[in-house]
């Protein structure tokens, strides 16, 4: 069993719907981060979050370390949000585990 | 500011072959990290630098060595290619546990 999971693996919004990605582990961390892989590749960084609730734009993260869940949230999609979602978490000793993504289409 | 650079783009080894994919920040970041990306396995770190002069394993960090040269560089030797090895690799900076910055990726087919 992998120790992040994410779910769903895939998912088609249309233009405008408000959309959910959520993840679950299994380990101890000291901090979660959600990423963002474009079509062509590139890894930016959305979010780090060790506790609580961040909002950045139409983007929200939220964290319940006692459930060991976090969900990010995209308000008002775009198809230009079309993307690799990726959350990954930070263990103790700074290892990082990754989930396998979850792919995004906004339609528009 | 050029964020996090990797050389090469792109490169292509025999199996058995050598070579160390170069990676730099100029952010003045203490840590920095190599992950490869599979298809279904997802990014996979192999090995992280906290600070200039440790290195320390990540999960996956058989057939690959570290150099942290200096704050500004990590690099990452393949000193036998494998097959197996062919991947995206990436690096990244961060300032200690912070959020990481990523460098545009190596793509490497071991043939």
């Amino acid at each position: 069993k992998n120790e992040v999971e994410q779910s769903p693996q895939n998912l088609t919004a249309q233009e405008g719907e408000f959309i959910t990605i959520n993840c679950s582990y299994s380990v101890g961390i000291s901090a979660l981060h959600w990423l963002q892989q474009h079509p062509g590749g590139g890894i930016v960084s959305l979010f780090m979050l060790s506790s609580g609730k961040k909002k950045h734009g139409r983007l929200i993260a939220t964290i319940n370390i006692q459930e060991k869940h976090s969900s990010l949230h995209i308000t008002a999609s775009h198809p230009r949000d079309s993307a690799v979602y990726i959350c990954a978490v930070r263990l103790y000793n700074n290892d990082m585990r990754f989930g396998a993504g979850t792919r995004l289409t906004v339609k528009p | 500011n050029a964020g996090v650079t990797q050389t090469p783009k792109f490169q292509v080894l025999k199996t058995g072959q050598s070579m160390t994919l170069q990676c730099a920040q100029d952010m003045n970041h203490n840590s920095m990290y190599w992950y490869r990306q599979d298809p279904g396995m997802g990014l996979r770190l192999i090995y992280y630098s906290a600070s200039e002069g440790t290195t320390d394993k990540g999960e996956v960090p058989n057939g690959y060595n570290v150099s942290r040269l200096n704050k500004r560089e990590f690099s990452l030797r393949l000193e036998s290619a494998a097959p197996s090895q062919t991947s995206v690799y990436f690096c990244a900076s961060s300032r200690v546990t912070e959020t990481q910055y990523f460098g545009p990726g190596t793509r490497l087919l071991v043939l």
